[in-house]
């Protein structure tokens, strides 16, 4: 799997857009790039992948750059409770063979979202 | 919505003791998969499954060994527990096109 890079932490004010960077120059062409988040105490939990277009949803924005190369979460009107770790991972959709089901969590960005 | 129950919150065990760590899923997955968390290092994946009785190792198997009889459980085994596998240990599943869904995490503690 591709790696990625991602900031320690970042600070964002209640009600602001919280932008979470990702580095990820390694992708291959069939990798999408994933979000998640892990609140403390709790599971991480799925935000939301693409694999070149832009995306939205419910929890959020993805921006991937058109080399594909870096991504930015987008937490649009972020609340305290938007307070966690962030994970960006890179990996196939769909695989197959043992070798390739392995899902790689590196560090993460923890957000703090100040009042 | 996808269902991850791990059976413990909160474990303390003595070490030496044998620990059984268990995991249901209800959403049919065919990967499971088993972590730990500690501050600092993030998750780090001890072993997965990809279908009933097959198993792999992640990247920190040793001192671990897991059991899939049934495509809804994957069980994570500490032989003889010790001091250093104290941890936030986490179990996650997911179907071939899906992402993962994790369960609430099990805090064991090894005195």
């Amino acid at each position: 799997d591709a790696k990625t890079t991602q900031p320690t932490s970042m600070d964002c004010a209640e009600g602001r857009a919280a932008n979470l960077p990702c580095n990820h120059s390694t992708i291959s062409g069939n990798e999408y790039v994933y979000w998640y988040r892990q609140i403390h105490s709790q599971g991480p939990q799925y935000i939301i992948h693409g694999l070149k277009n832009n995306e939205t949803n419910e929890m959020a924005s993805l921006i991937i750059t058109e080399d594909r190369k870096s991504s930015t979460l987008i937490l649009p009107h972020a609340t305290l409770r938007d307070t966690a770790v962030y994970y960006c991972i890179v990996r196939p959709r769909s695989y197959s063979g043992a070798g390739s089901y392995q899902l790689t969590f590196g560090k993460g960005t923890k957000l703090s979202v100040i009042p | 919505d996808v269902k991850v129950t791990q059976s413990s919150r909160y474990l303390v065990k003595r070490t030496g003791e044998k620990v059984f760590l268990e995991c249901v899923q209800d959403m049919d997955h065919e990967n499971m998969f088993w972590y730990r968390q500690d501050p600092g290092l993030g998750l780090r994946l001890i072993y997965f499954s990809y279908d009933v009785k097959m198993k792999e190792k992640g990247d920190i198997p040793e001192g671990y060994s897991v059991s899939r009889e049934k495509k809804e459980r994957f069980s994570l085994i500490l032989e003889s527990a010790s001091t250093n596998q104290t941890s936030m240990y986490l179990c996650a599943s997911k179907a071939l096109n899906t992402e993962a869904f994790f369960g609430q995490g099990t805090r064991l503690t090894v005195v």
